[in-house]
């Protein structure tokens, strides 16, 4: 059974700072990953999705990694604004169907 | 554009009760899901489809009733509701597998 973690639950940093939030599953045969924000009583948007061919994608301030072998990926933000205060979940996709394994997410807050 | 509608987007039922939470999207995609987030257990999936009048189970079916007889529709049925299924319930289409997902808004639902 697949399983995502996502460790720390929550982070703190000051405006500015270069972060790293970090994404580890346990079976490696994945079809991709998907990184999400999640804004406080909203639902999940889709920043990332990096095919399991793919070593990372880019968006603007956000890069992600993936690393398959070893059950990893990072999504860097760059220069983080307080406006990237939120929740970031990443989720796997595994066998022939839509079925999305979620971690439990990472709380960011930026302090100004 | 209006992505993923959920309806209501809260609601409190009584033990026994039933009711249909609301999933419409308007982006003609052929898979849509319902997710349930819970503290502490991240998303979880529930149900399916991968194409109108097809449908199946996720990791948390038991108590819940899906139908697909459109592609832009896909209700969630609660048939005898437990205090168990208090949660914030998720719908999400994408185009195809393995295809970025749009999320709705949640319904937040409270079973007392």
């Amino acid at each position: 059974k697949q399983e995502v973690t996502q460790i720390p639950a929550a982070l703190s940093v000051p405006e500015g700072e270069n972060l790293v939030l970090n994404c580890s599953f346990t079976d490696s045969a994945i079809y991709n990953l998907q990184w999400f924000r999640q804004d406080p009583g909203k639902g999940l948007t889709s920043l990332l999705l990096i095919q399991s061919s793919q070593r990372e994608q880019t968006s603007g301030r956000l890069n992600a990694s993936l690393d398959k072998s070893s059950g990893r990926s990072t999504l860097y933000i760059a220069a983080s604004q307080p406006g990237d205060s939120a929740t970031y979940l990443c989720a796997v996709l595994t066998g022939a169907n839509s079925k999305l394994t979620f971690g439990k997410g990472i709380t960011l807050s930026v302090r100004p | 554009n209006a992505g993923v509608t959920q309806t209501p987007k809260f609601q409190v039922l009584k033990t026994g009760q039933s009711m249909t939470l609301q999933c419409a999207q308007d982006m003609n995609h052929e898979y849509m899901s319902w997710y349930r987030q819970d503290p502490g257990m991240g998303l979880r999936l529930i149900h399916y489809s991968v194409g109108a009048g097809i449908t199946d189970q996720g990791e948390v079916p038991n108590g819940y009733n899906v139908s697909r007889s459109t592609t832009e529709d896909f209700p969630l049925r609660l048939l005898s509701a437990a205090p168990s299924q208090t949660s914030v319930y998720f719908c999400a289409s994408s185009s195809a597998w393995g295809q970025p997902q749009h999320f709705g808004d949640g319904t937040r639902l409270s079973i007392l």
